[in-house]
């Protein structure tokens, strides 16, 4: 089942503004994922963030974690039109079985 | 990085006929492959898990008979849509642990087939 909950569900922007996209989620967690997918496409790995960190970076994305809320944002910053796509969050649960549930996703459009 | 392909990428096929999906990890050995269905606009939902040379594991409500899932080696899983329908129509996506990897939390996901039943 799905447990992951993302907002907004869709979301429209003009190129060089930040996108800030949050996913919650309901079990506990080994780790937290974020993935991008181009229309049809399969899945990119973005960055995966440790139930035990708080925030990471990776060039223009910046990601948070907050088990206490059992919540997670992807913040992508200075966005070009290429950014255009729908980004997942995905947690494993709690135990080491490499199950991905995925939240619902939000669909970026970014303006040139 | 690590690669995993899928072929067919897409395929048309009429009601009642079988399909078959294969998911290969190109330069890497995978225990474990998972299968995941996506409807348009939608997530993606996991199917069952392939571990190879054992028997599927099935998530609550996928029927195993009708999705026939088998990792016959440590690069290749191939799901089998049997008795195909329209409302199985929908975008397969398979992924892949890299065994013995830099970071063994990632899956690696194919690029999908798109399966449509007439």
């Amino acid at each position: 089942s799905q447990q992951g909950e993302e907002d907004p569900q869709a979301l429209s922007i003009q190129e060089g503004e930040n996108a800030t996209m949050n996913c919650s989620y309901k079990t506990s967690i080994n780790n937290l994922q974020w993935y991008r997918q181009n229309s049809g496409r399969g899945l990119v790995h973005l960055i995966l963030i440790r139930s035990n960190e708080r925030e990471k970076h990776s060039g223009r994305l910046r990601v948070t974690l907050d088990t206490s809320k059992k919540s997670s944002s992807l913040l992508i910053t200075a966005s070009r039109a290429a950014d255009t796509a729908s980004y997942f969050c995905a947690t494993d649960g709690s135990g080491n079985t490499g199950k991905l549930i995925f939240g619902q996703g939000t669909t970026l459009q970014v303006k040139p | 990085g690590a690669v995993v392909s899928q072929h067919p990428s897409r395929v048309i096929c009429k009601s009642g006929t079988s399909v078959k999906i294969e998911c290969r990890s190109l330069d890497f050995q995978a225990t474990t492959m998972f299968w995941y269905r996506q409807f348009p606009k939608k997530s993606l939902m996991l199917m069952a898990t392939s571990n190879e040379g054992s028997k599927a594991t099935y998530e609550q409500g996928v029927e195993k008979d009708k999705f026939l899932i088998n990792h016959a080696s440590l690069t290749l899983s191939t799901l089998t849509v049997t008795s195909a329908h329209p409302e199985d129509s929908s975008f397969y996506i398979c992924s892949a642990f890299n065994v013995g990897g830099g970071r063994p939390n990632e899956q690696f996901f194919g690029p999908g087939t798109r399966l449509t039943v007439l």
